[in-house]
């Protein structure tokens, strides 16, 4: 059973840059099958999809975070991440990493439980 | 963007009720729709994809329907366990998007 876990710190300051990481267990992230997405939900805005990667290392992006965001692929095999600079207290939410079947169009079947991410001084 | 409003946001109903959720699309997305349930604590979990098909190992008390702008999710004869809150989902235009969620109750 695949399964996705959210690791990085839990608590940002605002202007600095968000870091996080996604490791895939029990399957390769080496796969054209899958896209490899975060999204992010606070109680204000619902979910948000952030954007995806794919195993060749092309990305996607939602416009509105276009600019202060980018998601690579790990230095370890099975890892992809996720970086968002500039932030404020907007960005405060908790962030989920996913997976996305490229057969099926939208389907996020594997969700990591996510981490929560303070944006505060 | 497109615009995804569920209505109604909290739903009250009895156990072996059938309880219908509503999803609007600000725009035609035909059946490009999934729908996800999320228990307290958990990450969502996708029940229904392309408007009404199953995911696999999800019960048939879950079902979808509808196209273009307008669909439902229907749970029927509810149980306990369905306690959570649900999302609609359009994939038919990036940015992907969700509607605000529907909270299911137990009465």
């Amino acid at each position: 059973q695949v399964q996705l876990q959210e690791s990085g710190p839990r608590l940002v300051k605002p202007s600095q840059t968000l870091s996080l990481t996604c490791t895939v267990s029990n399957g390769s992230i080496n796969s054209g099958d899958y896209y490899w997405t975060w999204i992010r939900q606070n109680p204000g805005k619902g979910l948000e999809w952030i954007g995806y990667i794919y195993y060749s290392g092309s990305t996607y992006y939602n416009p509105s975070l276009k600019s202060r965001v980018a998601i690579s692929l790990g230095t370890s095999k099975n890892q992809f991440s996720l970086n968002l600079s500039s932030v404020t207290a907007a960005d405060t939410a908790v962030y989920h990493c996913a997976r996305e079947l490229v057969r099926i169009t939208g389907m996020m079947d594997v969700w990591g439980k996510g981490t929560t991410v303070t944006v505060s001084s | 963007d497109i615009q995804m409003t569920q209505s109604p946001s909290t739903l009250s109903a009895s156990v072996g009720d059938r309880v219908t959720i509503t999803c609007r699309a600000s725009q035609s997305i035909s059946t490009w729709l999934a729908w996800y349930q999320q228990k307290p604590g958990n990450a969502p979990k996708v029940l229904i994809y392309r408007a009404s098909s199953l995911e696999s190992g999800v019960p048939s008390r879950f079902s979808g329907s509808g196209s273009g702008t307008e669909f439902t999710l229907t749970i029927s004869n509810l149980q306990p366990d369905d306690v959570a809150t649900y999302y609609c989902h359009q994939c038919s235009n990036y940015p992907w998007t969700f509607g605000q969620g529907t909270k299911v109750e137990i009465k």
